[in-house]
């Protein structure tokens, strides 16, 4: 049973340019979460989603940051014209419907240059 | 809105002694807790949960103790050894589905 799986693993990009997160829920889990990481820091949750669905994305910027989770495929997190302060570790968690434990992928570690 | 202090960013232990991991958060009307270990370079990996209307659960080598009364949460694990080594992190729900974190406390297990 296949666990969290998230792509690529490591991403850099140049200041500007756009970077698309991937996740994969675990087999069975419709509810996907998104959370970012400052190096020496806590997960802070960014958003929420079910499937065609965004549920809360309170903890989303305004701006520059989008988040979808399609019928099919992955759950995508968009980061449009990023600038340095982006860097950081994105951590994609599945969860069974609410409420329930959330499984931790190994993180996508955007780096911009 | 919730928050979710832990007491000391780092602790270090000899093998085979008890680690205890203590966490603090602010909403009384928080139900459900988790620990979390995170390895470098790995995403968060579940340990033990409790909801708030039990005060003590019990793993496989982990405690998990919640005291409602002083918002206090505590990881315990007996006999602690080098592959305990990582970040451990208590989690509070906050609402509906969203996860508060603490900042982490890094455990340093010695031979």
């Amino acid at each position: 049973n296949a666990g969290v799986m998230q792509n690529p693993r490591h991403l850099v990009r140049r200041r500007g340019q756009e970077a698309r997160l991937r996740c994969s829920p675990m087999k069975g889990h419709s509810h996907v979460y998104w959370y970012r990481q400052l190096p020496e820091e806590g997960l802070k949750f960014m958003v929420y989603l079910q499937k065609e669905n965004i549920i809360d994305e309170s903890g989303m910027p305004k701006e520059r940051f989008s988040a979808e989770f399609p019928k099919e495929g992955p759950s995508i997190l968009r980061i449009q014209q990023v600038v340095r302060g982006d860097s950081a570790a994105y951590f994609c968690a599945s969860s069974p419907p609410q409420p329930a434990t959330q499984y931790f992928g190994p993180g996508t570690r955007l780096t911009v240059l | 809105g919730e928050s979710v202090g832990l007491h000391l960013p780092t602790l270090s232990v000899q093998e085979g002694d008890n680690s205890i991991i203590n966490c603090a958060y602010s909403n009384s009307a928080s139900d459900y807790f988790i620990w979390y270990k995170q390895e470098s370079g790995k995403g968060p990996q579940f340990i033990i949960d409790i909801r708030s209307n039990m005060d003590k659960r019990q793993g496989q080598r982990v405690t998990v103790l919640l005291n409602k009364t002083v918002k206090h949460l505590s990881l315990q694990i007996a006999a602690t050894q080098p592959g305990d080594s990582a970040v451990y992190f208590c989690a509070v729900l906050s609402g509906y589905s969203t996860l508060t974190f603490g900042k982490g406390t890094m455990l340093l297990v010695s031979p």
